[in-house]
């Protein structure tokens, strides 16, 4: 079991650019969760997916973010038109179906310069 | 407001030494998350606890849901435990997690 896998491990992108955060959760979870880590404002939740069905996106930003999950194995989180604002640890997580626990994989370093 | 309250928010220990860390929820909340962070950001599962206690080696860990609280104790303490524990609520059995502050543990020999 290799657990959650995010990629890439660091992301460093120009003020406006587009950023693509991968994850993978671990075989076999039905819902994915990404959460954003910053030293001001900690760990906050972002959005989530149940057996690839958004279920709540109530902690997104409403502009620029996006998150999708087109299969069981990976699911994207999209930010467009980065703003340095925007830079952060993001997190990803899983969980298996009956079982409460949530999985963290090690994270994406997102820079905007 | 913080609806996740952890303290203290930073502790620094002998080695070899008790301590305890708290959670106060002002969200309602049916089980608790423990995590400790280590440098390299990586969030390592503890313990997942409905309300009751479960202990693993030198840790212990309880969750009262009437009184809204959870504590994490550390039984002689070594350099290892040195991170940044967290503990996060679920407030819908499976659902978001809210993260605490976070305590930034550092155990000296």
């Amino acid at each position: 079991n290799a657990g959650v896998i995010q990629t890439p491990r660091h992301k460093v992108t120009g003020k406006g650019q587009e950023a693509t955060l991968w994850c993978e959760p671990i075989s076999g979870h039905s819902a994915v969760f990404w959460y954003r880590q910053t030293i001001v404002q900690g760990l906050e939740f972002l959005t989530y997916f149940r057996n690839q069905a958004p279920i709540d996106d109530s902690g997104m930003p409403k502009e620029r973010f996006s998150a999708q999950m087109p299969n069981q194995s990976h699911s994207t989180l999209k930010i467009q038109s980065t703003q340095p604002q925007d830079s952060a640890v993001y997190l990803c997580a899983s969980r298996g179906q009956g079982a409460e626990e949530q999985y963290f994989g090690p994270g994406t370093r997102l820079t905007v310069l | 407001g913080d609806q996740v309250k952890q303290s203290p928010s930073a502790l620094s220990l002998q080695e070899g030494t008790n301590s305890a860390l708290r959670c106060n929820f002002s969200i309602a909340t049916t089980t608790v998350q423990w995590f400790l962070q280590n440098p390299r950001g990586s969030l390592m599962n503890l313990f997942y606890l409905v309300p009751g206690t479960k202990e693993n080696g030198r840790l212990k860990s309880t969750f009262n849901s009437k009184e809204s609280y959870s504590t994490l104790h550390i039984r002689d303490a070594q350099l290892e435990d040195s991170g940044t524990y967290f503990c996060a609520a679920d407030n819908n059995a499976g659902a978001k997690l809210t993260f605490g502050g976070g305590t930034r543990l550092t155990v000296r020999p």
